[in-house]
């Protein structure tokens, strides 16, 4: 059974850090790429950022890039989001999921997600 | 890149058929086979329901069907159930190898 365990979220102040982390078990964790998607109430949901299964090819949406850091370790089945600089439209659900083996960026889809943990960003 | 444009809400009576509509642009919807459908019920995670386009993951009823005509994809839930009513979310390429979601439409079964 696959799943799919968040953790790292918070509070945190603007302008500062956090980092987020997803274990992945019940399946080859490095054979999938994965994703992170966060959810608000007024933009519902939001593709954050997505990693190739070795970890070599890694794609972000603008409103993050240069800002978040998406990075895999296959030894220990995680997933991991590096947050700096964090804005208060940063404030979030962040889920983790998981994409179906498909080779090309442009096919990804999310086939299993985690829980998702709450991210604020708030002074 | 704007989010694909949904209807707010949509509702529809059990047994009934329901549509919800999700239009983009050929730079998206339009442009890729790669259109999937997510259903998130309340404090829920979202759920796969349709992926490229037409196509349904193993687990999910045939009630659920799918399609695309020109920029604007359709989900269409048939024999409306309770447990149908919840969120429906459209998700596809967009070019530059960049994602993005509708802004979803909340589905209320009467």
């Amino acid at each position: 059974e696959v799943q799919l365990l968040e953790s790292g979220g918070g509070l945190v102040q603007p302008g500062g850090s956090l980092r987020l982390s997803c274990a992945a078990s019940g399946f080859t964790f490095s054979s999938y790429a994965m994703s992170w998607v966060r959810q608000t109430p007024e933009k519902g949901l939001e593709w954050v950022s997505a990693i190739s299964g070795s970890g070599a090819n890694t794609y972000y949406a603008d409103s993050v890039r240069g800002r978040f850091t998406i990075s895999r370790d296959n030894s220990k089945n995680t997933l991991s989001l590096q947050m700096n600089s964090l804005r208060a439209e940063d404030t979030a659900i962040y889920y983790c999921a998981k994409i179906p083996k498909v080779t090309r960026f442009l096919e990804y889809s999310f086939d299993y997600w985690g829980q998702g943990t709450l991210v604020t960003v708030s002074s | 890149q704007s989010a694909l444009t949904q209807p707010r809400s949509v509702s529809g009576s059990p047994g009934q058929s329901v549509t919800i509509s999700c239009t983009g642009t050929s730079s998206d919807v339009g442009g890729y086979d790669y259109v999937s459908w997510y259903q998130q019920h309340p404090g829920k995670a979202p759920k796969l329901m349709i992926y490229d386009v037409t196509k349904r993951p193993s687990g999910v009823p045939d009630r659920f069907s799918a399609s695309r005509s020109d920029n604007t994809a359709s989900l269409t839930i048939s024999g409306l159930q309770a447990e149908d009513e919840a969120d429906y979310y459209c998700f596809s390429y967009a070019g530059s190898y960049t994602l993005v979601f509708g802004g979803g439409t909340k589905l209320t079964v009467l």
